[in-house]
């Protein structure tokens, strides 16, 4: 089944360790996309990617990073994590024109403490 | 700047009663309008979507009319369920481009029993 995974769905963690966010697709997608989104409020695209080897910032300005070495895998990492980086992650992937639609994984809920 | 705006950013319906959330755009170059579903602790899932061709589409109690010269789409919810309770983000993207989906800000919306 064709499909987007989010690993892990929660994380509480302390200041000033490094995580890496998972994210999965099976679907070939060749764009990859991360959102921040506090509960239920606006999406900020943090980081896309058009295909392997490509990695872009997105509109809001973010300390994490991400790389793309095969299609299917876009993890994202925090060197240091700050309570300022509690919120919702969501990962997100499409075929390379976005008309096509977006399939957003479940997210992952960040709590730095 | 922000390039759809969404209204009203937050909308508490009666069950039975229709749901209206707006959209505007200012790219004209835009040429295919989704709209997303989210429920909490999930990501967004695509629920209807449609291109500048038709004025209107409908599927089940969900329709989109879109008016092209004003540069407004809008999203119908008809006979309005406490199970439609969600926020709601329309989008846009631009054909041929690679562009990603512009989403507007979400609307809440709360259907009372």
């Amino acid at each position: 089944e064709a499909d987007i995974y989010q690993t892990p769905r929660y994380l509480v963690i302390g200041t000033g360790k490094k995580i890496t966010l998972e994210c999965s697709q099976t679907m070939g997608h060749d764009k990859m996309y991360w959102y921040q989104q506090d509960p239920g409020m606006e999406l900020h695209l943090i980081h896309y990617s058009y295909g392997v080897n490509s990695t872009e910032k997105g509109d809001l300005s973010s300390e994490s990073t991400v790389s793309r070495i095969r299609t299917e895998h876009f993890p994202l990492t925090l060197e240091s994590a700050r309570p300022s980086h509690t919120s919702q992650y969501l990962c997100a992937s499409s075929e390379y024109w976005a008309g096509n639609g977006y399939t957003f994984g479940s997210g992952t809920r960040l709590t730095v403490v | 700047q922000q390039q759809v705006k969404q209204s009203p950013q937050s909308l508490i319906v009666q069950k039975g009663g229709i749901s209206i959330i707006n959209c505007a755009y200012e790219n004209t170059a835009f040429d295919y309008f989704p709209w997303y579903q989210q429920f909490p602790g999930k990501g967004p899932a695509l629920l209807i979507a449609i291109r500048p061709d038709v004025s209107e589409k409908k599927e089940g109690r969900f329709t989109i009319s879109f008016n092209k010269s004003a540069k407004q789409f809008s999203l119908h919810i008809m006979d309005s369920q406490p199970g439609d309770s969600a926020t709601y983000f329309c989008a846009a993207a631009a054909r041929g481009s690679q562009g990603n989906l512009i989403f507007g800000k979400g609307t809440k919306l709360s259907v009372k029993p």
